[in-house]
């Protein structure tokens, strides 16, 4: 089984609100992933977590800031968004050298 | 540093038509090399991966060879369905710290009837 889960599926916040996005694997993978993918463009890297340690930020801005409770689980928490961050937020998690992508969360920011 | 370059999309074909999309890389050492698939309104699905030279990876019809001397991994389908309709990516791994994709800019394939 290869499956990553994400929730929601779609989620619509104001600029002033407070929302979480979460991902869930039970691969026993050690590694997990933010990306965010604008239409039309690959997968943009944010954040990965190894071992349950933040491990890489690509210098992302401080209103998105993940957390990684246990080795199953990644969030993303999400507060005072811009309209230009509305896209595709996929998770994704790793075996060796191999990613697996979740279906992402459709986030829009009015 | 490391890339991957696709051929620009969209590529239009008829059902059961020949496909080939083209990928190259630049990169140091010996990286893993990846197909993925994206379907409207869903996330990347892994289609195949070769880990060393002259590996072929293949999955549902699809194929993509290792090529070290041309820096290569081109997709190949012998018949394309409508069901392929999708963009394609092509990726590597260094396989350093982090195990971060280098991604292409993706190859939109649209399959009619």
């Amino acid at each position: 089984d290869t499956e990553v889960t994400q929730t929601p599926k779609h989620l619509v916040m104001g600029m002033t609100n407070k929302k979480s996005l979460k991902c869930e694997q039970h691969m026993g993978h050690r590694a997990m992933y933010w990306y965010k993918q604008k239409a039309k463009k690959p997968p943009e890297l944010m954040f990965v977590y190894s071992y349950e340690k933040l491990s890489i930020n690509e210098s992302v801005p401080s209103r998105f800031s993940p957390e990684c409770p246990n080795s199953s689980l990644l969030n993303l928490h999400l507060h005072a968004l811009q309209p230009e961050d509305s896209a595709l937020y996929l998770c994704a998690s790793s075996q060796v050298d191999t990613q697996y992508f979740g279906p992402g969360t459709r986030l829009t920011v009015l | 540093g490391n890339s991957v370059t696709q051929m620009e999309g969209p590529v239009t074909l008829s059902e059961e038509a020949f496909l080939t999309i083209n990928c190259t890389y630049t990169a140091t050492g010996y990286p893993s090399l990846f197909w993925y698939v994206q379907y409207p309104g869903e996330g990347l699905q892994l289609l195949l991966k070769a880990t060393k030279a002259d590996d072929k990876g293949s999955n549902k019809g699809f194929e993509a060879t290792y090529r070290k001397e041309t820096t290569s991994f081109h997709l190949e389908k012998g018949s394309v369905q409508v069901s392929d309709s999708a963009v394609y990516f092509c990726a590597l791994n260094r396989n350093n710290a982090g195990n971060m994709l280098t991604f292409g800019g993706g190859t939109r394939l649209m399959v009619k009837p």
